[in-house]
């Protein structure tokens, strides 16, 4: 079976400070991992994404995220907040046995002025 | 650029009433999904499909229906709308059937059932 876990349910950060979502999963084979942005009243939106190669990928928007197979993480950062990254973010994995994404329970980012 | 367009942004209907949410995308997309989103449980897949007329359950596929009869339409048929289904509903389409492939979503139907 597969799993997402995003253990926090909001995150502050000022702005021009480090941001950081975290996003933990459990799969039985290789995992695919995405991360998606929802601002306000809109559907979600694609950031980035890891299927293989290079541990650490680079999105839209500044984020990177980077996975760590042995701590089973997909980590979301960016080295500096902007009060326009303020939104809801989720992680989702895929396990290559299975048809389907998985997503987790979503991350509130507040970047406080 | 990807487009998903959804019929209706915001939707109120009664409860027992038959309800159809539209989502067509203009990208000659194999992939065609229903999630709904609740606060605290994120997205949750009801139905989806990967060819004309073919159809795979979700997680959470109970209270609904869909049909897909042409690639660009997948729609979602609630038969008897209850006030548990009241959410919102976002609709996603993808091109790689392997799975590898980014899922682009449209802006969502928040509905409401009363």
């Amino acid at each position: 079976a597969q799993s997402v876990a995003q253990p926090e349910d909001q995150v502050n950060v000022a702005e021009g400070n480090p941001l950081t979502v975290k996003c933990t999963y459990s799969v039985s084979g290789n995992p695919y991992l995405f991360w998606y942005v929802q601002y306000p009243n809109r559907g979600l939106q694609f950031l980035l994404k890891y299927i293989t190669g290079d541990n650490l990928v680079k999105g839209s928007y500044g984020f990177e995220a980077e996975f760590n197979k042995s701590q089973t993480s997909f980590h979301l950062k960016k080295p500096s907040a902007l009060v326009s990254d303020s939104a809801l973010y989720f992680c989702a994995v895929r396990d290559m046995n299975y048809d389907n994404l998985f997503f987790g329970t979503g991350t509130r980012l507040t970047v406080i002025p | 650029d990807v487009k998903v367009t959804q019929s209706s942004r915001y939707l109120v209907k009664r409860t027992g009433e038959k309800v159809f949410l539209e989502c067509v995308q203009d990208m000659d997309h194999e992939n065609m999904f229903w999630y709904r989103q609740d606060p605290g449980l994120g997205l949750r897949l009801i139905y989806f499909s990967y060819d004309v007329k073919m159809k795979e359950k979700g997680d959470i596929p109970e209270g609904y229906s869909v049909s897909r009869e042409k690639k660009e339409r997948f729609s979602l048929i609630l038969e008897s709308a209850s006030t548990n289904q009241t959410s919102m509903y976002l609709c996603a389409s993808s091109l790689d059937p392997g799975g590898t492939d980014t899922q682009y979503f449209g802006p969502g139907t928040r509905l409401t059932v009363l």
